[in-house]
């Protein structure tokens, strides 16, 4: 039984460009939430995908963006990207909306140059 | 708003040594409490939970305890090992969410044993 499985696991980008993470929650699962982390940070919430739809954001701005799709597959979308937006992302799946424990993917270390 | 604090700086032990991380909340009600725990290159896993005050979640040797008065859930483990090198994050639902969605987490808190 797979788990939840995040790709590319590192991706280097630079300031300006657009990037696109992805995510295949565990079997049985149909929520996904991302949340980014900062070197030496705790994981900071930054939106939740139940029915296709974002039903929780966290404090992050626009240029944040995601999508769900019928299979429960989520892909995470940062536009403009900042210097600041370094980070490890972390997927992470549950059954009903976060009504039962997340279970976290390894994650997807980016680097802006 | 809802938050969490921990213990800052990492924690250097011997095998077998007793270990306590601490934890302090903010929060409005009595959220579920979590402690989640990161080890090197990998995401994150649940460790323990307790969904009420006075509630004792333990898993794998390591225990906390919801403490409404000092609203705190410090992590204790008797006799730490080599392969509990990790970090550690206490963690809780911030509010408007569902029981185990939207995390707030602590910075985290870095454990290196050594044998």
């Amino acid at each position: 039984d797979a788990g939840v499985t995040q790709s590319p696991t590192h991706l280097i980008k630079t300031r300006g460009q657009q990037v696109t993470l992805r995510c295949s929650p565990k079997s049985g699962h149909d929520t996904v939430s991302w949340y980014q982390q900062a070197l030496g940070q705790g994981p900071q919430f930054i939106f939740q995908y139940y029915e296709e739809e974002e039903r929780q954001r966290g404090n992050f701005p626009d240029r944040f963006s995601g999508h769900q799709f019928p299979n429960y597959s989520s892909e995470l979308n940062v536009n403009a990207l900042l210097l600041g937006d370094s980070a490890l992302y972390l997927c992470a799946s549950s059954l009903g909306q976060g009504y039962q424990p997340q279970h976290f993917g390894d994650g997807t270390r980016l680097s802006i140059l | 708003g809802d938050s969490v604090t921990q213990m800052e700086g990492p924690v250097t032990l011997s095998e077998e040594a007793f270990l306590t991380i601490n934890c302090t909340y903010t929060a409005t009600g009595y959220p579920s409490l979590f402690w989640y725990v990161q080890y090197p290159g990998e995401g994150l896993q649940l460790l323990l939970k307790a969904t009420k005050a006075d509630d004792k979640g333990s898993n794998k040797g390591f225990e906390a305890t919801y403490r409404k008065e000092t609203t705190s859930f410090h992590l204790e483990k008797g006799s730490v090992q080599v392969s509990d090198s990790a970090v550690y994050f206490c963690a809780l639902p911030l509010a408007g969410g569902t029981s185990y969605g939207k995390l707030t987490f602590g910075q985290g808190t870095i454990l290196t044993v050594h044998p």
